[in-house]
């Protein structure tokens, strides 16, 4: 049992390239989540997704796309990178609401330069 | 909407102090809070959740919050800390937007010397 895993572990990109971070989940969990971290702000929520084919901003989705066409996985595409971006991400996974605990992968480390 | 507010980005005891972690609430409602742990490099990990059942709920590796619905607050405590306890800290609170996502703290570095 995987948990949630993200790939790549750190990228690095030049300002107006795109990317893909992947997260995939081997728990059947219908909620999925992508948040950002950056020093002395906490975790920012970028979309979330309550199941497959459903898809919804959350606090901070501008340069950031997503889509969820499995349960399983919930990429997030960085259409044209900026400085800003550099950013700690982190996926995360719900079980059921009854229970709501999030499981977090590892995190994807990525600067923009 | 609800959030939480962490009072002190940093903390520093020695090693068998007591640790405390201040957490406050802001929710029109009954909330659910949490506490996570996150080291050096890695993902974060539930300590403990706060779902109205008790008032004090007790996590992993001997941490315990109280939920007091008077003063809003969500303390994170552990009697005596260890080396290994020492890394950020964040609360968090389950909003009813966004899917009861987690809204989180901003964070608390937790350092223990020896």
């Amino acid at each position: 049992n995987a948990g949630v895993t993200q790939t790549p572990k750190f990228q690095v990109l030049k300002t107006g390239q795109s990317m893909t971070l992947q997260c995939a989940q081997d728990m059947n969990h219908e909620y999925m989540s992508w948040y950002r971290q950056d020093p002395g702000m906490g975790l920012r929520l970028i979309h979330y997704s309550v199941g497959a084919g459903i898809t919804d901003q959350g606090e901070v989705p501008n340069g950031y796309n997503v889509s969820r066409s499995t349960t399983e996985d919930f990429p997030l595409r960085l259409l044209s990178a900026a400085p800003s971006q550099t950013s700690v991400y982190f996926c995360a996974s719900r079980d059921s609401l009854a229970k709501n605990i999030q499981y977090f992968g590892a995190g994807t480390r990525l600067s923009v330069l | 909407a609800q959030s939480v507010t962490q009072l002190g980005s940093h903390v520093s005891v020695s090693e068998g102090a007591l640790v405390l972690l201040r957490c406050n609430y802001s929710s029109s409602v009954p909330p659910y809070l949490f506490w996570y742990v996150q080291y050096p490099n890695q993902g974060l990990q539930l300590l403990l959740k706060y779902t109205s059942a008790a008032t004090l709920v007790k996590g992993i590796n001997g941490f315990e919050a109280e939920f007091k619905k008077s003063e809003t607050s969500f303390h994170l405590t552990k009697p005596s800390a260890h080396m290994s306890d020492a890394a950020e800290y964040f609360c968090a609170v389950s909003a009813r937007q966004s899917g009861y996502a987690l809204n989180f703290g901003k964070g608390t570095s937790l350092l223990v010397t020896p």
